[in-house]
């Protein structure tokens, strides 16, 4: 079954350290795509950054990385310098055949000052 | 701008009563798909089109129905509203990731 897994039910981290949200992955397809959102408390979901599963270099957009580990089936979000507007709710997603879309239960991270 | 435009963002209604949810996107996108979004279960996709008049389910498409009529437009119909449908619903688009409405919250009391 295609199955994507956050274990984190919440994080803290203190303002302008890096944070690490974890997200693995269950598919048998040789063709996927990974995706990471925000959601604010404002309830809008934010597109941050994709992998697909055939990229070799892990994507980056700004202050978000992606650790796409693909033996391991983790697809972990890191985002350095954290600022107080990262605090949100955080969804990793699977982009599967057919362009379905199978998402985490997600990850609410709140920063500290 | 490029958009997926979501009505109402708010709803109350009660149980029963025929409500729709509409949805509009101007990316010219072939694929868009409906999700509902509850504490602890993340997105749970209800229906998605490939295209103009073809539909299918997703994973919790009961109590649903959908239409495309015509590209830009996909609404989300519950017919017989219930309580458990009281949810946070998104209309998203697919041209690379995924495009989505700004959400529309829904309580049936």
């Amino acid at each position: 079954a295609q199955k994507i897994t956050q274990t984190q039910p919440g994080m803290f981290v203190q303002e302008k350290e890096a944070v690490t949200l974890d997200c693995t992955y269950d598919t048998s397809d040789p063709s996927y795509g990974l995706f990471w959102y925000k959601q604010p408390s404002s309830g809008e979901m934010i597109f941050l950054i994709y992998q697909g599963s055939y990229d070799q270099q892990n994507a980056t957009e700004g202050r978000y990385s992606l650790n796409f580990q693909k033996a391991r089936k983790s697809a972990n979000l890191v985002i350095s310098a954290s600022q107080l507007g990262d605090s949100a709710m955080y969804f990793c997603a699977m982009r599967r055949y057919g362009n379905k879309l199978v998402f985490g239960a997600g990850t609410i991270l709140r920063v500290k000052s | 701008e490029a958009q997926v435009t979501q009505n109402p963002r708010y709803l109350i209604t009660v149980t029963g009563k025929k409500l729709t949810v509409t949805c509009s996107q101007n990316m010219n996108h072939e694929y868009m798909s409906w999700y509902r979004q509850d504490p602890g279960l993340g997105l749970r996709q209800i229906y998605y089109s490939m295209n103009v008049e073809v539909t299918d389910k997703g994973d919790v498409p009961e109590g649903y129905k959908v239409s495309r009529k015509e590209k830009r437009n996909f609404p989300l119909i519950l017919e017989s509203p219930s309580p458990n449908q009281t949810s946070l619903y998104f209309c998203a688009s697919i041209g690379g990731p995924l495009h989505f409405g700004n959400g529309t919250r829904l309580t049936v009391t």
